[in-house]
């Protein structure tokens, strides 16, 4: 069984621009969450996505954004970079539990963005 | 909110050493507990988890044990391996995921041979 795939592996973009990123959650997966992990802040949840609906969000600025498309795939956006959006972006995915919330949490290796 | 403490290091042990990572929690309601373990390049991996208190985790040779009464969840291995040499995670998931995982800073372990 395929893990989560995450794209591009590694980006650099000037501040200012914005940028997308993917990612493919496992097979069966409905839910996929995004975390942001930098030296400084360590890992942080930025937002969640199930059935193509946010269900939960941490506490990141309007810039941040995401959606989820019917097959479950989903991107994060982020406009408007900055020198501080430098991070390592993680998504992971979750099976079905009776359409709770599911303990379990695959991760993907991540899009390594570089904002100069 | 919830928060996770835990050791930053970083810790360098031997080969076959007996190891202990601390970590202890802050969080309302009932939460569950997990390692999670990030090797050089990669994303995360789920080592254990805990959804209860009293439970023990294990995957291998780690375990640890969920400790309502000391709000802990220390990570423990009898021999290490240089191929443990890794960055380790403590984490929590309580309020039914509302705020995501909560992830402590982390503990780079390094294992000399």
């Amino acid at each position: 069984k395929a893990g989560v795939t995450q794209t591009p592996r590694y980006l650099i973009k000037t501040r200012g621009q914005q940028v997308t990123l993917s990612c493919s959650p496992i097979s069966g997966h409905r839910s996929v969450s995004w975390y942001q992990q930098t030296p400084g802040q360590g890992l942080q949840f930025l937002f969640e996505y199930f059935s193509e609906t946010q269900r939960n969000k941490g506490n990141f600025p309007g810039r941040f954004s995401g959606r989820q498309f019917s097959n479950s795939r989903s991107e994060m956006n982020v406009s408007t970079l900055e020198l501080g959006d430098s991070a390592l972006y993680l998504c992971a995915s979750s099976p079905p539990l009776g359409g709770t919330y599911n303990t379990e949490a695959f991760f993907g290796q991540g899009t390594r963005l570089t904002v100069v | 909110g919830n928060s996770v403490t835990q050791m930053e290091g970083p810790v360098t042990l031997s080969e076959e050493a007996f190891l202990t990572i601390n970590c202890t929690y802050t969080a309302t309601g009932y939460p569950s507990l997990f390692w999670y373990v990030q090797y050089p390049g990669e994303g995360l991996q789920l080592l254990l988890k805990a959804t209860k208190a009293d439970d023990k985790g294990s995957n291998k040779g780690f375990e640890a044990t969920y400790r309502k009464e000391t709000t802990s969840f220390h990570l423990e291995k009898g021999s290490v391996q240089v191929s443990d040499s890794a960055v380790y995670f403590c984490a929590l998931l309580s309020g039914g995921g509302a705020d995501g995982l909560t992830f402590g800073k982390g503990t780079h372990l390094i294992i000399q041979p």
